[in-house]
Protein backbone atom coordinates (compact mmCIF):
# COMPACT_ATOMS: atom_id res chain seq x y z
CA UNK A 1 0.00 0.00 0.00
CA UNK A 2 1.75 3.60 -1.10
CA UNK A 3 2.16 5.83 1.55
CA UNK A 4 1.71 9.45 1.28
CA UNK A 5 3.29 11.36 -1.38
CA UNK A 6 3.97 14.86 -1.23
CA UNK A 7 5.84 16.56 -4.79
CA UNK A 8 8.28 18.07 -5.19
CA UNK A 9 10.32 16.95 -2.43
CA UNK A 10 12.32 20.89 -2.50
CA UNK A 11 11.82 23.35 -3.70
CA UNK A 12 14.07 27.31 -3.94
CA UNK A 13 11.63 30.12 -4.79
CA UNK A 14 12.74 34.03 -4.31
CA UNK A 15 10.82 36.12 -2.03
CA UNK A 16 7.44 37.45 -3.54
CA UNK A 17 6.85 34.40 -5.85
CA UNK A 18 4.20 31.84 -4.91
CA UNK A 19 4.48 28.11 -4.57
CA UNK A 20 2.03 25.43 -5.23
CA UNK A 21 2.86 22.01 -3.24
CA UNK A 22 0.84 18.98 -3.70
CA UNK A 23 0.11 15.64 -1.72
CA UNK A 24 -1.44 12.87 -2.82
CA UNK A 25 -2.96 10.13 0.56
CA UNK A 26 -3.07 6.76 1.33
CA UNK A 27 -5.72 5.28 -1.13
CA UNK A 28 -9.04 5.14 0.74
CA UNK A 29 -7.91 8.22 3.39
CA UNK A 30 -10.36 11.29 2.98
CA UNK A 31 -8.45 13.77 4.95
CA UNK A 32 -5.67 15.64 4.73
CA UNK A 33 -3.97 17.99 6.85
CA UNK A 34 -0.92 20.16 6.52
CA UNK A 35 1.50 21.32 8.93
CA UNK A 36 4.97 23.88 8.43
CA UNK A 37 7.65 22.56 10.67
CA UNK A 38 11.15 24.82 11.43
CA UNK A 39 13.19 24.69 13.79
CA UNK A 40 12.35 27.75 15.77
CA UNK A 41 8.31 26.85 16.10
CA UNK A 42 8.49 22.91 15.58
CA UNK A 43 5.21 21.53 13.78
CA UNK A 44 2.26 24.20 13.50
CA UNK A 45 -0.97 23.49 12.38
CA UNK A 46 -1.90 25.11 8.86
CA UNK A 47 -5.59 23.14 7.58
CA UNK A 48 -7.48 20.65 7.58
CA UNK A 49 -9.64 19.14 4.28
CA UNK A 50 -12.31 16.01 4.31
CA UNK A 51 -14.16 15.44 1.39
CA UNK A 52 -13.07 19.06 -0.14
CA UNK A 53 -14.01 21.15 2.49
CA UNK A 54 -11.73 22.83 5.28
CA UNK A 55 -12.97 21.96 8.27
CA UNK A 56 -10.10 23.91 10.41
CA UNK A 57 -7.61 26.38 10.13
CA UNK A 58 -4.27 27.11 11.85
CA UNK A 59 -2.96 30.65 13.09
CA UNK A 60 -1.13 31.57 9.75
CA UNK A 61 -1.93 34.67 7.53
CA UNK A 62 -4.33 34.43 4.57
CA UNK A 63 -1.18 34.05 2.37
CA UNK A 64 -1.52 30.35 3.30
CA UNK A 65 -4.63 28.74 1.58
CA UNK A 66 -5.12 25.12 0.27
CA UNK A 67 -7.99 22.98 -1.00
CA UNK A 68 -8.88 19.25 -1.84
CA UNK A 69 -10.22 17.62 -5.09
CA UNK A 70 -12.57 14.85 -5.00
CA UNK A 71 -10.06 11.86 -5.24
CA UNK A 72 -8.70 13.49 -1.95
CA UNK A 73 -5.02 14.61 -3.45
CA UNK A 74 -4.74 17.81 -1.68
CA UNK A 75 -2.71 21.08 -2.68
CA UNK A 76 -1.44 24.48 -0.72
CA UNK A 77 -0.25 27.70 -1.93
CA UNK A 78 1.78 29.89 -0.16
CA UNK A 79 1.59 33.63 -1.96
CA UNK A 80 3.96 36.66 -2.03
CA UNK A 81 6.52 34.41 -0.30
CA UNK A 82 8.49 36.10 2.46
CA UNK A 83 12.12 34.55 3.65
CA UNK A 84 10.31 33.11 7.17
CA UNK A 85 8.43 30.88 5.04
CA UNK A 86 10.93 28.89 4.67
CA UNK A 87 10.30 25.07 5.89
CA UNK A 88 9.21 21.86 6.36
CA UNK A 89 5.83 21.76 4.67
CA UNK A 90 4.38 18.14 5.72
CA UNK A 91 1.37 16.59 4.94
CA UNK A 92 -0.50 14.16 6.94
CA UNK A 93 -3.28 11.57 5.37
CA UNK A 94 -5.97 10.32 7.47
CA UNK A 95 -8.92 7.77 7.20
CA UNK A 96 -12.18 9.77 8.39
CA UNK A 97 -12.38 13.35 10.60
CA UNK A 98 -13.72 13.28 14.39
CA UNK A 99 -13.01 10.01 15.55
CA UNK A 100 -9.38 10.70 16.55
CA UNK A 101 -7.83 8.11 13.68
CA UNK A 102 -4.49 7.77 13.07
CA UNK A 103 -2.32 10.30 11.27
CA UNK A 104 0.25 9.50 8.26
CA UNK A 105 3.09 11.92 7.24
CA UNK A 106 4.62 12.06 4.02
CA UNK A 107 8.26 12.61 3.32
CA UNK A 108 7.42 16.95 3.38
CA UNK A 109 8.66 19.31 0.76
CA UNK A 110 11.58 21.22 1.72
CA UNK A 111 10.88 24.96 0.81
CA UNK A 112 13.83 27.37 0.53
CA UNK A 113 12.83 31.31 -0.20
CA UNK A 114 15.89 33.32 -0.92
CA UNK B 1 -5.54 26.74 22.68
CA UNK B 2 -4.24 23.93 23.29
CA UNK B 3 -0.52 23.46 24.48
CA UNK B 4 2.01 20.93 24.79
CA UNK B 5 4.74 20.54 26.77
CA UNK B 6 7.65 17.76 26.16
CA UNK B 7 10.38 17.21 28.30
CA UNK B 8 13.53 16.46 27.72
CA UNK B 9 14.55 18.37 25.10
CA UNK B 10 17.82 16.12 24.70
CA UNK B 11 18.21 12.90 26.14
CA UNK B 12 21.54 10.48 26.33
CA UNK B 13 21.56 6.91 26.99
CA UNK B 14 23.61 3.90 26.82
CA UNK B 15 22.65 1.53 24.31
CA UNK B 16 20.63 -1.63 26.12
CA UNK B 17 19.22 1.08 28.86
CA UNK B 18 15.63 2.77 28.79
CA UNK B 19 14.25 6.10 27.47
CA UNK B 20 11.11 7.85 29.05
CA UNK B 21 10.13 11.20 27.30
CA UNK B 22 7.29 12.99 28.88
CA UNK B 23 4.22 15.29 28.03
CA UNK B 24 1.82 17.30 29.88
CA UNK B 25 -1.37 18.86 27.87
CA UNK B 26 -3.40 21.93 28.51
CA UNK B 27 -6.77 21.37 27.29
CA UNK B 28 -8.56 18.23 29.58
CA UNK B 29 -10.76 17.61 26.46
CA UNK B 30 -8.17 16.33 25.00
CA UNK B 31 -8.82 12.45 23.96
CA UNK B 32 -5.92 11.13 21.49
CA UNK B 33 -2.18 11.11 22.11
CA UNK B 34 -0.30 9.94 19.43
CA UNK B 35 4.30 9.51 19.31
CA UNK B 36 5.96 10.26 16.16
CA UNK B 37 9.61 9.55 15.80
CA UNK B 38 11.18 11.58 12.57
CA UNK B 39 14.78 10.75 11.10
CA UNK B 40 16.90 13.01 8.97
CA UNK B 41 15.58 13.56 5.75
CA UNK B 42 12.40 12.23 6.80
CA UNK B 43 8.61 13.05 7.64
CA UNK B 44 7.36 12.14 11.07
CA UNK B 45 6.35 8.17 11.50
CA UNK B 46 3.31 7.29 14.14
CA UNK B 47 4.88 5.04 16.19
CA UNK B 48 2.14 4.23 19.15
CA UNK B 49 -1.30 6.15 20.14
CA UNK B 50 -3.25 6.09 23.21
CA UNK B 51 -6.99 7.11 23.64
CA UNK B 52 -8.57 8.93 26.75
CA UNK B 53 -9.93 5.96 27.90
CA UNK B 54 -6.97 3.51 28.07
CA UNK B 55 -4.23 4.30 30.70
CA UNK B 56 -1.20 2.10 29.16
CA UNK B 57 -0.30 0.79 25.77
CA UNK B 58 2.66 -1.29 25.21
CA UNK B 59 4.04 -2.66 21.48
CA UNK B 60 7.40 -4.17 21.78
CA UNK B 61 9.97 -2.28 23.00
CA UNK B 62 7.51 0.60 23.54
CA UNK B 63 4.86 1.86 25.58
CA UNK B 64 2.88 4.66 26.44
CA UNK B 65 0.72 5.56 29.72
CA UNK B 66 -1.35 8.45 30.19
CA UNK B 67 -2.67 9.83 33.69
CA UNK B 68 -5.94 12.03 32.50
CA UNK B 69 -6.07 13.78 35.73
CA UNK B 70 -2.44 15.07 35.92
CA UNK B 71 -2.91 15.28 32.60
CA UNK B 72 0.45 14.17 31.46
CA UNK B 73 1.49 11.28 29.38
CA UNK B 74 4.67 9.70 28.72
CA UNK B 75 6.39 7.54 26.39
CA UNK B 76 8.55 4.42 27.22
CA UNK B 77 11.70 2.63 25.59
CA UNK B 78 13.03 0.00 26.58
CA UNK B 79 16.31 -2.13 25.81
CA UNK B 80 17.52 0.61 23.29
CA UNK B 81 18.92 0.44 19.90
CA UNK B 82 21.39 2.76 18.31
CA UNK B 83 18.39 2.83 15.45
CA UNK B 84 16.43 4.14 18.19
CA UNK B 85 18.23 7.20 18.23
CA UNK B 86 16.24 10.22 16.30
CA UNK B 87 13.80 12.86 17.05
CA UNK B 88 10.32 12.09 19.05
CA UNK B 89 7.57 14.14 18.83
CA UNK B 90 4.27 13.86 21.16
CA UNK B 91 0.90 15.10 20.17
CA UNK B 92 -2.06 15.64 21.56
CA UNK B 93 -5.66 15.93 19.85
CA UNK B 94 -9.70 16.36 21.25
CA UNK B 95 -12.69 15.47 19.31
CA UNK B 96 -14.00 18.92 18.36
CA UNK B 97 -11.09 19.87 16.38
CA UNK B 98 -10.88 16.83 13.94
CA UNK B 99 -7.81 15.68 13.05
CA UNK B 100 -5.29 18.21 14.19
CA UNK B 101 -2.72 17.23 16.36
CA UNK B 102 -0.78 19.85 18.99
CA UNK B 103 2.66 18.99 18.95
CA UNK B 104 5.21 18.86 21.78
CA UNK B 105 8.73 20.59 20.86
CA UNK B 106 10.31 17.38 20.06
CA UNK B 107 13.05 15.38 21.78
CA UNK B 108 16.62 14.41 20.42
CA UNK B 109 17.05 11.15 21.47
CA UNK B 110 20.88 9.95 21.22
CA UNK B 111 21.69 5.88 21.53
CA UNK B 112 25.35 5.69 22.37
CA UNK B 113 26.64 1.85 21.27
Amino acid sequence: KAGVTQTPRYLIKTRGQQVTLSCSPISGHRSVSWYQQTPGQGLQFLFEYFSETQRNKGNFPGRFSGRQFSNSRSEMNVSTLELGDSALYLCASSFGVGVNTEAFFGQGTRLTVV
Amino acid sequence: GENVEQHPSTLSVQEGDSAVIKCTYSDSASNYFPWYKQELGKGPQLIIDIRSNVGEKKDQRIAVTLNKTAKHFSLHITETQPEDSAVYFCAASWLEYGNKLVFGAGTILRVKS
